[in-house]
């Protein structure tokens, strides 16, 4: 876990503004993932990569964008066309479909 | 794709007893099951796996239990404690050469152990 930093903790985003979530791994992971949480619910899928320059639409991923450029980084941008983006960002990586581990997230609120 | 069910959504339980949680999956080529715990406010944390090629997995107070037959998998955790109160989370994915290269998480479930 500790090999997994986002940033920033916390975000505020006003409306029709397009921000941008940092995800960055030292674990030498190929995979990396975003995921969404609302409060008392469960984990949807966003985006994942499995290799650097690639990468696929989760469960959710209208109003999302991504980029894999370097192997470390998996940037998330949250898009003005996400009408409802309030919520905790996690993003995980793993060395295959395998055991993920999570950063600590990115609570996102839009004012 | 893959389809997780987890049951049930909130457990509370008395401090010493017994807790378990069940999953059900729908792809019966998926091969590894992960358990997570969330506390309020924080990141998922692993606390055990099994793969397809198992039928049970010890850790201490922590069980999992897999029966491919009829695709679904439990978490037991015995004597429990205050901390172990938290949301747990079960996930399932399917092998590499498969479209869906990411593990599906069950909804989850809510366990509180009462002191």
């Amino acid at each position: 876990d500790g090999g997994i930093t986002q940033s920033p903790k916390y975000l505020f985003r006003k409306e029709g503004q397009n921000v941008t979530l940092s995800c960055e791994q030292n674990l030498n992971h190929d995979a990396m993932y975003w995921y969404r949480q609302d409060p008392g619910q469960g984990l949807r899928l966003i985006y994942y990569s499995q290799i650097v320059n690639d990468f696929q639409k989760g469960d959710i991923a209208e109003g999302y964008s991504v980029s894999r450029e370097k192997k470390e980084s998996f940037p998330l941008t949250v898009t003005s066309a996400q009408k409802n983006p309030t919520a905790f960002y996690l993003c995980a990586s793993s060395r295959g479909v395998d055991t993920q581990y999570f950063g600590p997230g990115t609570r996102l609120t839009v004012l | 794709g893959e389809n997780v069910e987890q049951h049930p959504s909130t457990l509370s339980v008395q401090e010493g007893d017994s807790a378990v949680i069940k999953c059900t999956y729908s792809d019966s080529a998926s091969n590894y099951f992960p358990w997570y715990k969330q506390e309020l406010g924080k990141r998922p944390q692993l606390i055990i796996d099994i793969r397809s090629n198992v039928g049970e997995k010890k850790d201490q107070r922590i069980a999992v239990t897999l029966n491919k037959t009829a695709k679904h998998f439990s978490l037991h955790i015995t004597e429990t404690q205050p901390e172990d109160s938290a949301v747990y989370f079960c996930a399932a994915s399917s092998p590499m050469d498969t479209g869906r290269r990411a593990l599906t998480f069950g909804s989850g479930t809510r366990l509180q152990v009462q002191p």
